[in-house]
């Protein structure tokens, strides 16, 4: 079956620093990968679309890897901040369907 | 981005009572949209997918009967949890596509129910 996994372990890491997320997964050939953000009690909010044929992706501060023979995302925020505290969703799309991992907890602290 | 709203944000009901929640989609048009349930410290589990006009697409395991999906319009989709249980308190969340197959959606802020 579809699984789709991310550090269920919080991230903890210091103002400044680049924190770096991981999202596997198995038996899925997903045509594009998403990650998302969200915040307690909150809807999750789009952050970073890359596409099955495309390696990496930036906007700002997020940079988003895409490793299709490694079926692995990685996720990374630079110079991060105590406002980037939150979960942090992988999300892996194909024709309008999306599955979405457990996400990552990340702690900035100033 | 788009703008989606989800109504109400809480709601707290009796077991055994329905509960309707909608999902608005503020400046586009979303000719497809997703209702999730996300349980604490848990992903998002898609429960079904509507495109407007069309009856809604349920993923194995939900109730059709149980969670009722109208998406009447291209701007209103809403769900009704029907004669809730505790265990049908979660977090539901709706997103809102503009394209069937579109890689974008946008999500709303979510509803928390609580079932007594």
């Amino acid at each position: 079956s579809q699984k789709i996994e991310q550090n269920s372990e919080a991230l903890n890491i210091q103002e400044g620093k680049t924190a770096t997320l991981t999202c596997n997964y198995t038996n899925y050939s997903p045509a594009y990968l998403q990650w998302y953000r969200q915040d307690p009690g909150r809807g999750p909010v789009f952050l970073l679309l890359i596409r099955e044929n495309e390696k990496e992706k930036r906007k700002e501060r997020l940079k988003v890897t895409f490793d299709t023979t490694l079926k692995q995302s990685l996720f990374h925020i630079t110079a991060s901040q105590p406002a980037d505290s939150a979960t942090y969703l992988c999300a892996l799309g194909s024709w309008g369907k999306f599955q979405f991992g457990a996400g990552t907890q990340v702690v900035v602290t100033p | 981005g788009a703008v989606v709203s989800q109504h109400p944000s809480r709601v707290i009901c009796k077991s055994g009572t329905s509960v309707k929640i909608e999902c608005r989609s503020l400046d586009f048009q979303a000719t497809t949209m997703f209702w999730y349930r996300q349980f604490p410290k848990q992903s998002l589990m898609l429960m079904a997918t509507s495109n407007e006009g069309s009856k809604a697409t349920y993923e194995q395991g939900v109730e059709k009967d149980k969670f009722l999906i109208n998406h009447a319009s291209l701007t209103l989709s809403t769900l009704t949890v029907t004669s809730a249980h505790p265990e049908d308190s979660s977090f539901y969340i709706c997103s809102a596509a503009g394209d069937r197959g579109s890689s974008e959606q946008y999500f709303g802020p979510g509803t928390r129910l609580t079932v007594t």
